[in-house]
C-alpha cells in the first residue's frame, strides 16, 4: 500500500480564516513533507519532518506552520492567507529522507 | 543556475515514437535520482527511481551520468497514455525537482 490521504481535496477560504489540511499515511514512513505546487510549476518544498521533527524549514511564511502529531499524520495550519497563497498544496512521504517520495492527491486550496 | 534543470518541451510524438528526456543538476554530492510523471491536476507519481547502473522498466529506460551530471528518460512505442509532464527529481540532502517537459503522444 503507498497511499497518502490528504484532506480536504478542495478548500476555499477568505483571508482573515483559520484553517488546516491534513495529510496521513500508513506504510511506516519517517518522512513527511509539505509542498506546494502553482499552475504549471514544478512542487516547491515548504517543510520537511524526520522522525517527527522538523528538519527543513523553507523560509515559508509565518501564516503557513506545520504540525506533526505521530509519525503517520501531517498538519498544515493556515491562517491569514493572501490570494497568491492559492495553489495545490500536496503532502508527501517517504521511508527516510533521499528515498523516493509517495504523494497525496492535494488540496487544492482557493484564498479569496 | 537552477539546480535541476530539464528540456523544457513541450514534446509532441506520435504513437510509437520513441522519445527521450534530458536532465542536468548542479550539486555533485546529489545520491539519489528519480523521475515522476504528473497528470494534469493531479499529483506526481513515481515513475522509476534512476540507478548508476541504469535500469529498465518495459517501455521506459532510465540512465544516470554522474561524471557529467545528468539523467536521461527513454520512453520507447509512446502509447497515447503516456501523455503527461515528466519531472526529474534530484536528491542532494532534500529533494529538488526539475520545472519539468510536457509530453503529447498523439494518434
Amino acid at each position: 500500500d503507498t497511499e497518502v490521504t490528504q484532506t480536504p481535496k478542495h478548500l476555499v477560504m477568505g483571508m482573515t480564516n483559520k484553517k488546516s489540511l491534513k495529510c496521513e499515511q500508513h506504510m511506516g514512513h519517517r518522512a513527511m513533507y509539505w509542498y506546494k505546487q502553482k499552475a504549471k510549476k514544478p512542487p516547491e518544498l515548504m517543510f520537511v519532518y524526520s522522525y517527527e521533527k522538523l528538519s527543513i524549514n523553507e523560509s515559508v511564511p509565518s501564516r503557513f506552520s506545520p504540525e506533526c502529531p505521530n509519525s503517520s499524520l501531517l498538519n498544515l495550519h493556515l491562517h491569514a492567507l493572501q490570494p497568491e497563497d492559492s495553489a495545490l498544496y500536496l503532502c508527501a512521504s517517504s521511508q527516510g529522507k533521499g528515498y523516493e517520495q509517495y504523494f497525496g492527491p492535494g488540496t487544492r486550496l482557493t484564498v479569496t | 543556475r537552477k539546480e535541476v534543470e530539464q528540456d523544457p518541451g513541450p514534446f509532441n510524438v506520435p504513437e510509437g515514437a520513441t522519445v527521450a528526456f534530458n536532465c542536468t543538476y548542479s550539486n555533485s554530492a546529489s545520491q539519489s535520482f528519480f523521475w515522476y510523471r504528473q497528470d494534469c491536476r493531479k499529483e506526481p507519481k513515481l515513475l522509476m527511481s534512476v540507478y548508476s547502473s541504469g535500469n529498465e522498466d518495459g517501455r521506459f529506460t532510465a540512465q544516470l551520468n554522474r561524471a557529467s551530471q545528468y539523467i536521461s528518460l527513454l520512453i520507447r512505442d509512446s502509447k497515447l497514455s503516456d501523455s503527461a509532464t515528466y519531472l526529474c527529481v534530484v536528491n542532494g540532502g532534500d529533494m529538488r525537482f526539475g520545472a519539468g517537459t510536457r509530453l503529447t503522444v498523439k494518434p
